[in-house]
């Protein structure tokens, strides 16, 4: 079945140092969804991105949606405590409501 | 609080008994999904409805569990017969259908915690 692959499992930085994570669909898909998850905490929205090759900016925080359609990516500038917590991408195919979602990244700030 | 609402938020069952969770949504919201998450991985999509209607329920979901929304707002998951494998954070979302246009952001409620013994 559809699968979306997300990387780093995890990624250690220090304050101030730049966040990436990556997701890749076996399938096009329809749209890709972004949510922050605290810990303890539930999802939270982030972004959506629906147009090819599509770009989006919130503050620090950069969101890619491939040519393909089938892969993503988030990045954060200069992260900061605040940034703490893990982060999801959550495909869409055309054919069916469900969210398909990658295991997730956490961002760890070192002390 | 106007957010998605759950309850209870933990629950501790012994293997082979039944249990059932509450979701309230955002009132304005017609669509409603259940998840279920385990530690360090993703959201696994259980069910989703639009309205009363059930419209989509994983494939990957045994018999034992059942999900209602009988009047199209808050709704039910039950799981009969648990076993230790049932154990997991039970999430529900909710979100606005648009006749057309992207697929709508969804607000995810505290979750229920389960855990079997």
């Amino acid at each position: 079945g559809q699968q979306v692959m997300q990387i780093p499992q995890y990624q250690h930085v220090q304050e101030g140092e730049d966040f990436t994570t990556y997701c890749n669909s076996s399938t096009t898909l329809s749209n890709i969804q972004w949510y922050k998850q605290r810990p303890g905490g539930h999802p939270v929205f982030l972004i959506q991105l629906v147009k090819s090759g599509e770009v989006k900016k919130q503050k620090r925080l950069t969101f890619q949606f491939g040519e393909a359609k089938k892969n993503s990516s988030l990045h954060i500038t200069a992260t900061q405590t605040t940034d703490v917590g893990t982060y999801f991408c959550a495909g869409l195919r055309n054919s069916n409501y469900q969210l398909i979602w990658g295991a997730g990244t956490k961002l760890i700030i070192k002390p | 609080d106007t957010g998605v609402s759950q309850d209870p938020r933990h629950k501790i069952t012994k293997r082979g008994q039944n249990v059932t969770f509450r979701c309230d949504p955002i009132s304005e919201h017609n669509r409603l999904y259940w998840y279920r998450q385990t530690l360090g991985q993703g959201p696994e999509f259980l069910t989703y409805f639009q309205n009363e209607a059930q419209l989509e329920k994983s494939r990957l979901l045994s018999d034992r569990f059942s999900a209602e929304r009988p009047k199209g707002s808050f709704s039910t998951l039950e799981i009969q017969r648990t076993e230790q494998g049932d154990s997991a954070m039970y999430l529900c979302a909710s979100s606005v259908a648009r006749a057309s246009g992207p697929y709508n952001e969804q607000f995810f409620g505290p979750g229920t915690r389960l855990t079997v013994l």
